[in-house]
C-alpha cells in the first residue's frame, strides 16, 4: 500500500542544536517533495518544495534534502529557536509531474518542541 | 504573498442543521481549491478537489451528498456539512493552487457540532 510516514510523532530538542525531521515513503514515484509548517489551530504554511532531481534546497536556517533510492527526505532546522516549536508536515503529490494545482497527501506529522 | 480567507474560522451547530464554510483567495486566481479535515493530532485528509465551474472529485469514503462543495468562481469554494452530526466535528481547512505554486491553506473552520 502507499504510504508516507514521518517516523517521530514528537521531537524535543535543545535550543541552538539542529533539528532533523524524516519523512519516508513507499509505492510513490513522486515528482517533487514539500514541507509545511502548522501551528495550533491554524492551517499549514508552506516551506520548501524540493524535486526529484535536487539532492538538498536551503532557505535560511532550513535545509530539505530528497533521496529517491531511499524514498526518504529530511528537514533539518539549524540554530533552533524556541519559535521553530510547531507541527512540521511532509506532502507529496502522488500523481503530477510538475507542482501546479495538484493533488496533496500529507504525511502524519512530527510535532517539534524547542526548549530554552 | 498569496493569502487564502476561510470563514467562518469557528462554528458551533446542532445535531441535524446544516453549516456552510467559505474558502476565497483573496489576491490571485485559484484554477482548483482542496478541502481538508482534519483531527486532533492526525494530518490532513484529503476530502475533495474543486475545479471551477465543474463538479468535486471526492475521496474514497467521503459522502459527497453530506458535504457540498460548490466553486462558483475562481476564486471562491464553499463546503456545506449537510445534516450535521458530533461525528462531523472536525477541523476543516481548504486549500488553493493558482498554476506553479505550492498550496496556499486557509486558517481552518474549526466545527462543532452538539
Amino acid at each position: 500500500s502507499q504510504k508516507i510516514e514521518q517516523n517521530s510523532e514528537a521531537l524535543n530538542i535543545q535550543e541552538g542544536k539542529t533539528a532533523t525531521l524524516t519523512c519516508n515513503y513507499t509505492n510513490y514515484s513522486p515528482a517533487y517533495l514539500q514541507w509545511y509548517r502548522q501551528d495550533p489551530g491554524r492551517g499549514p504554511v508552506f516551506l520548501l518544495l524540493i524535486r526529484e532531481n535536487e539532492k538538498e534546497k536551503r532557505k535560511e536556517r532550513l535545509k530539505v534534502t530528497f533521496d529517491t533510492t531511499l524514498k526518504q527526505s529530511l528537514f533539518h532546522i539549524t540554530a533552533s529557536q524556541p519559535a521553530d516549536s510547531a507541527t512540521y508536515l511532509c506532502a507529496l503529490d502522488p500523481v503530477s509531474l510538475d507542482s501546479s494545482a495538484s493533488k496533496i497527501i500529507f504525511g502524519s506529522g512530527t510535532r517539534l518542541s524547542i526548549r530554552p | 504573498g498569496a493569502v487564502v480567507s476561510q470563514h467562518p474560522s469557528w462554528v458551533i451547530c446542532k445535531s441535524g442543521t446544516s453549516v456552510k464554510i467559505e474558502c476565497r483567495s483573496l489576491d490571485f486566481q485559484a484554477t482548483t481549491m482542496f478541502w481538508y479535515r482534519q483531527f486532533p493530532k492526525q494530518s490532513l485528509m484529503l476530502m475533495a478537489t474543486s475545479n471551477e465551474g465543474s463538479k468535486a472529485t471526492y475521496e474514497q469514503g467521503v459522502e459527497k451528498d453530506k458535504f457540498l462543495i460548490n466553486h462558483a468562481s475562481l476564486t471562491l469554494s464553499t463546503l456545506t456539512v449537510t445534516s450535521a452530526h458530533p461525528e462531523d466535528s472536525s477541523f476543516y481547512i481548504c486549500s488553493a493552487a493558482s498554476l506553479g505554486s505550492p498550496l496556499h491553506f486557509g486558517n481552518g473552520t474549526r466545527l462543532t457540532v452538539t
